[in-house]
């Protein structure tokens, strides 16, 4: 179990540019979720994959947000067209999608847009 | 709903006890109980589901009330180790994971 990897740490963009993140899951994990967390804020959910299938998305993703999970393992999140809105930490969490099994967190990607 | 977490912040010795309260105007299907150091992961630290259940591991526990609209999380005897942001959660019925987190309360523990 080397835990959930997300990559890169920090990322500094210009507003207008593209940005994609990834996160790799604990291996057995069939649940990868993603989450922002803003400064003195809890995470805010932002969607969830059982396997390859986007099963929820919050009304927080716009249109500019995307998420995909191409073979049930890594996940990428792109945002396009950033805006300074969108500067704060993604988090990945992965589960083995038993009843009220924990998330496992990935450290994180920080984003600051300028 | 998003749960209430009290107090925001808490400084304490190492040695002196400290409880963390997450309320919500509406039942809870679940509480979650995570801790995050600073440039850290969210670390799970346990989950409670039935209303008047107390759970604990070491000098950190937790408990539900029994109409599930309040838990408790103590930390007896803190140790420098327990400095952190604490947040609680809530999911649904459906256990989907998507949990719904309290705003946090950080806790320094000072020597």
């Amino acid at each position: 179990d080397t835990g959930v990897s997300q990559d890169p740490r920090h990322k500094i963009t210009k507003r207008g540019q593209n940005v994609t993140f990834r996160c790799d899951p604990i291996s057995e994990h069939n649940r990868l979720y993603w989450y922002r967390q803003t400064l003195g804020q809890g995470p805010e959910f932002l969607t969830y994959f059982q396997n390859e299938a986007q099963l929820e998305k919050s009304r927080l993703l716009s249109d500019r947000f995307s998420a995909e999970r191409p073979k049930g393992s890594f996940s990428t999140l792109e945002i396009q067209r950033t805006e300074q809105g969108d500067s704060a930490m993604y988090l990945c969490a992965s589960s083995s999608g038993q009843a009220n099994s924990p998330l496992h967190f990935g450290n994180g990607t920080r984003l600051t847009v300028t | 709903q998003q749960p209430v977490q009290s107090p925001q912040a808490v400084i304490l010795r190492e040695g002196e006890d400290a409880v963390i309260n997450c309320s919500s105007s509406k039942a809870l299907y679940s509480v979650h109980w995570y801790r995050q150091k600073h440039g850290e992961a969210p670390v799970f630290l346990m989950i409670l589901l039935k209303g008047g259940e107390q759970k604990g591991h070491d000098k950190i526990s937790a408990s539900f009330n029994e109409k599930k609209q309040q838990s408790s999380l103590y930390l007896t005897a803190s140790q420098l180790s327990y400095s952190g942001t604490y947040f609680c959660g809530t999911d649904r019925p459906s256990n989907t994971g998507k949990l719904i987190f309290g705003q946090g309360t950080t806790l320094q523990v000072k020597p």
